[in-house]
C-alpha cells in the first residue's frame, strides 16, 4: 500500500476557478502535512504545512486537513495560468521521520 | 548565494566514469537530504543526515555513496551506474529533522544521464 496517494491528472480548470487537488494517506497517525509545486523541469518549491484539522489559508492557497478520513486538499481560489504546475503532497508519518511523496497531480489552467 | 544549490546541474556519464554530485545550503540548516525523482514515480529518500551524522539509508545501492564534511556541504558520489540511475537527483535541507523543524527546502536538482 503506497504511503501518499494522489490523482495524477490531468487536471485542467478556466482561469479564475478553484483548483481541488486531493491526497490521501496510509498512516493514521501522521502529523505533519506538506504542499509543495514543482514546475516542469525545476525542483520542488514548499507552499504550505497543516499539523491541525481543519482549514490553513494562505493567500489564495487552503489546505484542508481531515485526520479522520485521512486525507489532505489543497484548494487554489482564483487560478492562474502560472499555478500550471505539478503539485506534490507530502506526509510525515508517525512511524518516522521522513517524508512520503505522493506521485502528484497535474495542474493545467486554462486562459 | 541564497538558499540550496546543487552543482552540476546537468550530467552525462558512462556507466564506467566515476562522478559527484554537490549540494550546498546557505540557510543555517542541521539536516540534508538525497532524493531521487524518476518519471512517474514518487520522489525517492536516498539518504538522511543530520548534524553530519547519516541517519536513514533508504536501500540504495552501493554505487550510491553519500558524504557529508559539515552541516553545509553535502555530496553524492557516483560510480558503475546504470542507465536506470538516470533521474533528477534532488537536494533539500531542512532545520531539523523532528516536528516543525522538518519543512524541507529544495536545491535546483542535478540532471543525470547515465549512457
Amino acid at each position: 500500500q503506497k504511503e501518499v496517494e494522489q490523482n495524477s491528472g490531468p487536471l485542467s480548470v478556466p482561469e479564475g476557478a478553484i483548483a481541488s487537488l486531493n491526497c490521501t494517506y496510509s498512516d493514521r497517525g501522521s502529523q505533519s502535512f506538506f504542499w509543495y509545486r514543482q514546475y516542469s523541469g525545476k525542483s520542488p518549491e514548499l507552499i504550505m504545512f497543516i499539523y491541525s484539522n481543519g482549514d490553513k489559508e494562505d493567500g489564495r492557497f487552503t489546505a484542508q486537513l481531515n485526520k479522520a478520513s485521512q486525507y489532505v486538499s489543497l484548494l487554489i481560489r482564483d487560478s492562474q495560468p502560472s499555478d500550471s504546475a505539478t503539485y506534490l503532497c507530502a506526509v510525515i508519518p508517525n512511524t518516522g521521520n521522513q517524508f512520503y511523496f505522493g506521485t502528484g497531480t497535474s495542474l493545467t489552467v486554462i486562459p | 548565494e541564497t538558499g540550496v544549490t546543487q552543482t552540476p546541474r546537468h550530467l552525462v556519464m558512462g556507466m564506467t566514469n566515476k562522478k559527484s554530485l554537490k549540494c550546498e545550503q546557505h540557510l543555517g540548516h542541521n539536516a540534508m537530504y538525497w532524493y531521487k525523482q524518476s518519471a512517474k514515480k514518487p520522489l525517492e529518500l536516498m539518504f538522511v543526515y543530520n548534524f553530519k551524522e547519516q541517519t536513514e539509508n533508504n536501500s540504495v545501492p552501493s554505487r550510491f555513496s553519500p558524504e557529508c564534511p559539515n552541516s553545509s556541504h553535502l555530496f553524492l558520489h557516483l560510480h558503475t551506474l546504470q542507465p536506470e540511475d538516470s533521474a533528477l537527483y534532488l537536494c533539500a535541507s531542512s532545520t531539523g529533522t523532528s516536528g516543525v523543524q522538518e519543512t524541507q527546502y529544495f536545491g535546483p536538482g542535478t540532471r543525470l544521464l547515465v549512457l
